[in-house]
């Protein structure tokens, strides 16, 4: 089993809606969580920390269920610029990071 | 923010040859750096945890022969890739977190594409 699972997609969309999707982790110890971003063939850049309460960086809101392992990230009014591929990274311990495959979102016109 | 250097971005190498590829963090000091392998449509995987002054760590399958990986300075870890096949052609990517940050997140280099032919 994968230490972190996301769907794929690809999640298609038009301007302006709301996507959301999840992520799943295994560990139940893991201490932190971040959703990254990574466009094609370029590294990935932190998009947002996810925090216990649940956290919003403008269009961007992300929730973390321990009960149930697993986070989420929706994003509202989409934009052209928001297609990329979204990746779920979950840190296990002090430093050993798990990512996810990702999940792609396209934003269309 | 934290600002981690990797070069080069890009490589193309023959078969059987080496390449080295730098990670270097600009404005802080990183007393572990970790490198990563991303092939097409798959998540990164580690490959090792480089650690200054002393061993990296591997992970299990990755051969420490073939990757070495040398952290010696605070600032700069570089892992070089030894008799480069076509199997080993792929993106590599360096990371670190700054330590003065707390629970900010890991920043990455940006990447190097190594194609071997």
């Amino acid at each position: 089993r994968k230490e972190v699972e996301q769907d794929p997609g690809p999640f298609n969309v038009p301007e302006g809606a709301t996507v959301a999707f999840n992520c799943t982790y295994s560990n139940s110890a893991s201490q932190s969580f971040f959703w990254y971003r990574q466009d094609c063939r370029k590294e990935p850049k932190l998009l947002m920390s996810v925090y216990s309460s649940g956290n919003e960086d403008g269009r961007f809101t992300a929730q973390l269920n321990r009960a149930s392992q697993y986070i989420s990230l929706l994003i509202r009014d989409s934009k052209l610029s928001d297609s990329a591929t979204y990746l779920c990274v979950v840190n296990e311990d002090d430093y050993k990071l798990s990512f996810g495959a990702g999940t792609t979102v396209t934003v269309r016109a | 923010g934290a600002v981690v250097s990797q070069h080069p971005s890009r490589v193309i190498c023959k078969s059987g040859t080496s390449v080295k590829i730098e990670c270097r963090s600009l404005d802080f000091q990183a007393t572990t750096m970790f490198w990563y392998r991303q092939f097409p449509k798959q998540s990164l995987m580690l490959m090792a945890t480089s650690n200054e002054g002393s061993k990296a760590t591997y992970e299990q399958g990755v051969e420490k022969d073939k990757f070495l990986i040398n952290h010696a300075s605070l600032t700069l870890s570089t892992l070089t890739v030894t008799s480069a096949h076509p199997e080993d052609s792929s993106f590599y990517i360096c990371s670190a977190r700054d330590p003065r940050v707390l629970n900010y997140g890991y920043t990455f280099g940006s990447g190097t594409r190594l194609t071997v032919v």
